[in-house]
């Protein structure tokens, strides 16, 4: 069970863009903690997107941008490519666990 | 750029112990946090648990119990051992680097465990 909730999936044509929230709550983003983001395409490994909410990794295009505010964070993709198929998941820290680094349920995007 | 290799076998008993081993290369061990996730299949990123090379660790709390993890920088690797296993247990395994503001900056490819008899 994760304690950070994203939608199971979101869609898009070729073009658009597209959004993913990840809610989390006071132990966690809430609290201050960094929120990250990676991309794993099926079948492979998950791939950093983003890291310290909204910077980019060398190479990650600037079609990916990620924000946070309060307690939720953000991904957005624009100008949506058939290669930005894959599942997407947000990650941070949260101390009310013990101390524990926690991921997103993870959301499905599709391009249509 | 730094690689990561899990290894292992890609079978184990229930009730017996998972024994996983990452190698890396293309950069030292030394000075950062390293770390196991794993994913069921169709499920989504658990994090089981992260070793400094100094050997300290920190673990996902509903692990910590059955969890060993050690590190030898003479090797470049760091081990994980989960003792007592299920088909629960059954999930691909990745390694990971640690950077300092808490996220994965390099992943092995994975392995695939199966808990069965």
């Amino acid at each position: 069970q994760s304690v950070l909730t994203q939608p199971p999936s979101v869609s898009g044509a070729p073009g658009q863009r597209v959004t993913i929230s990840c809610t989390g709550r006071s132990t966690n983003i809430g609290a201050g903690y960094d929120v990250n983001w990676y991309q794993q395409l099926p079948g492979t490994a998950p791939k950093l997107l983003i890291y310290g909410n909204s910077n980019r990794p060398s190479g990650v295009p600037d079609r990916f941008s990620g924000s946070k505010s309060g307690s939720s964070a953000s991904l957005a993709i624009t100008g949506l490519q058939a290669e930005d198929e894959a599942d997407y998941y947000c990650q941070s820290y949260d101390s009310g666990l013990r101390g524990s680094h926690v991921f997103g349920t993870g959301t499905q995007v599709t391009v249509l | 750029q730094v690689q990561l290799q899990e290894s292992g076998p890609g079978l184990v008993k229930p009730s017996e112990t998972l024994s996983l081993t990452c190698t890396v290369s293309g950069g030292s061990i030394s000075d950062y946090y390293w770390c196991w996730i794993r994913q069921a299949p169709g499920k989504g990123l658990e994090w089981i648990g992260d070793i400094y090379f100094s050997g300290s660790t920190n673990s996902n709390p509903s692990l910590k119990s059955r969890l060993t993890m050690a590190i030898d920088t003479s090797k470049n690797q760091f081990s994980l051992n989960l003792r007592s296993v299920t088909a629960a247990d059954t999930a691909v395994y990745y390694c990971a680097r640690v950077e300092v503001g808490g996220y994965y900056d390099f992943w092995g490819q994975g392995t695939l465990v199966t808990v069965s008899s």
